[in-house]
């Protein structure tokens, strides 16, 4: 089974502060995205990256950057944390080649206070 | 801009009951739709899925129809049971529709009352 890890699960920042939000996932997937998940808003896509170094703008991307040095992991970086991205956020992978299918990780609930 | 509607937000139903989802989306080019359902505290993950050359498929008591025309496409679950109690999401593909790039409909949660 395709495994997509969020390493932190729960987070508490401050404002100000510079998050990382890590995903690696283990089945060689070449596409990976970031999505933030807030309530009656649905999965809004942040960030998104086809491939090692590439890295595209989604529908939200204002406050956010992303890194994909490896092909196994994207990053999503908080440049300087703000209280309205309290939120949940998901990192998902995907490869044609292995179905059409997006696997999410489990999400990282980020509160900054 | 490309757009996924998802209606209602809340649905409540009796265990055994059916109920069902509906999504409208806008853009013509959209030729994969996917129904992900998030369990508390989970990543969502896929149930079932339909391309735009197929009008309807069923997998036990999951079906989803799609209307390319109207643009609208439906989950039916049947027979419903409590374990079918989580959020789902509805959504439309972009670029082609071979990246995996998606655009979500706002989610529906379902609570099936025993």
């Amino acid at each position: 089974d395709v495994k997509v890890t969020q390493s932190s699960r729960y987070l508490v920042k401050r404002t100000g502060e510079k998050v990382f939000l890590e995903c690696v996932q283990d089945m060689d997937h070449e596409n990976m995205f970031w999505y933030r998940q807030d309530p009656g808003l649905g999965l809004r896509l942040i960030y998104f990256s086809y491939d090692v170094k590439m890295k595209e703008k989604g529908d939200i991307p204002e406050g956010y950057s992303v890194s994909r040095e490896k092909k196994e992991r994207f990053s999503l970086i908080l440049e300087s944390a703000s209280t309205n991205q309290t939120s949940m956020y998901l990192c998902a992978s995907h490869e044609l080649s292995s179905g059409n299918t997006i696997y999410f990780g489990e999400g990282s609930w980020l509160t900054v206070v | 801009g490309e757009n996924v509607e998802q209606h209602p937000s809340t649905l409540s139903v009796q265990e055994g009951d059916s109920a069902v989802i509906k999504c409208t989306y806008s853009d013509s080019a959209s030729n994969y739709f996917p129904w992900y359902k998030q369990e508390l505290g989970k990543g969502p993950q896929l149930i079932i899925d339909i391309r735009s050359n197929v009008g309807e498929k069923k997998d036990q008591r999951i079906a989803v129809t799609l209307n390319k025309t109207a643009k609208h496409f439906s989950l039916h679950i049947t027979e419903t049971q409590p374990e079918d109690s989580a959020v789902y999401f509805c959504a439309a593909s972009r670029d082609g529709g071979s990246q995996g790039n998606l655009i979500f409909g706002k989610g529906t949660k379902l609570s099936v009352k025993p």
